[in-house]
């Protein structure tokens, strides 16, 4: 069966462009999570999705981060305006649900570089 | 301050050898801890997960261990092979939507 899967593994834009990262979770799976992983750092928790609705934005850095999911599937990413400290590996991951003890797969990542 | 510390932060082994990575967290309350193992431009894979009752849990050369009371963990890979550089990531969870990730732990194995 397919893992997560992203889309594009690779960007790089201008400084000022806007962005769209988008993401396959594993069919089934209702939770779907956003992570930056900048160089040498941790992971850093961005959103997550719950079906379609979003219960948790806290980690969003500023309001030109944006996430939509459609369908209770597939989710975008949206960066407008990308400044250079936007450039990281966004990475997705998807659970079977909400119970804690639910594994998280993790897509290969989107590299995002802004020149 | 990361409520997650992981140590060291980079570590070079030779093939072969035994190395134990470590994790200390603040996190409470608690409720699992998991190691993940990311290879180089992929996503971090689960290695093992550990709830507050469970003090050690082995997956085939990797052994986690897990003091609930000092809140630490460790990860201990036998026998270590080139396909284990990595970098391992601890994370630890307070409840279904709160969780905390270590910085990681960059492994290289040298032949």
């Amino acid at each position: 069966g397919a893992g997560v899967s992203q889309s594009p593994s690779n960007k790089v834009t201008e400084k000022g462009k806007d962005v769209e990262l988008r993401c396959d979770p594993i069919s089934g799976h209702t939770a779907l999570y956003w992570y930056r992983q900048s160089l040498g750092q941790g992971l850093e928790f961005l959103i997550y999705f719950q079906g379609n609705s979003a219960p948790d934005k806290s980690g969003l850095p500023s309001d030109r981060f944006s996430a939509e999911r459609t369908g209770g599937s597939v989710s975008t990413l949206t960066i407008q305006r990308t400044q250079q400290e936007d450039s990281a590996v966004y990475l997705c991951a998807s659970s079977a649900g909400q119970v804690s003890y639910n594994e998280q797969f993790f897509g290969p990542g989107t590299r995002l570089t802004v020149l | 301050k990361n409520q997650v510390e992981q140590s060291p932060q980079s570590l070079i082994i030779l093939e072969g050898k035994n190395c134990t990575l470590q994790c200390n967290y603040t996190v409470s309350p608690f409720s699992n801890l998991r190691w993940y193992k990311q290879d180089t431009g992929r996503g971090p894979v689960s290695l093992t997960i550990m709830t507050f009752s469970e003090n050690t849990k082995s997956n085939g050369r990797y052994t986690a261990t897990l003091d609930a009371d000092t809140k630490q963990s460790s990860l201990h890979i036998t026998a270590s092979q080139l396909s284990d550089s990595a970098s391992y990531i601890c994370v630890v969870r307070e409840n279904i939507n709160d969780m905390r990730f270590g910085a990681g732990t960059r492994l290289t194995v040298k032949p």
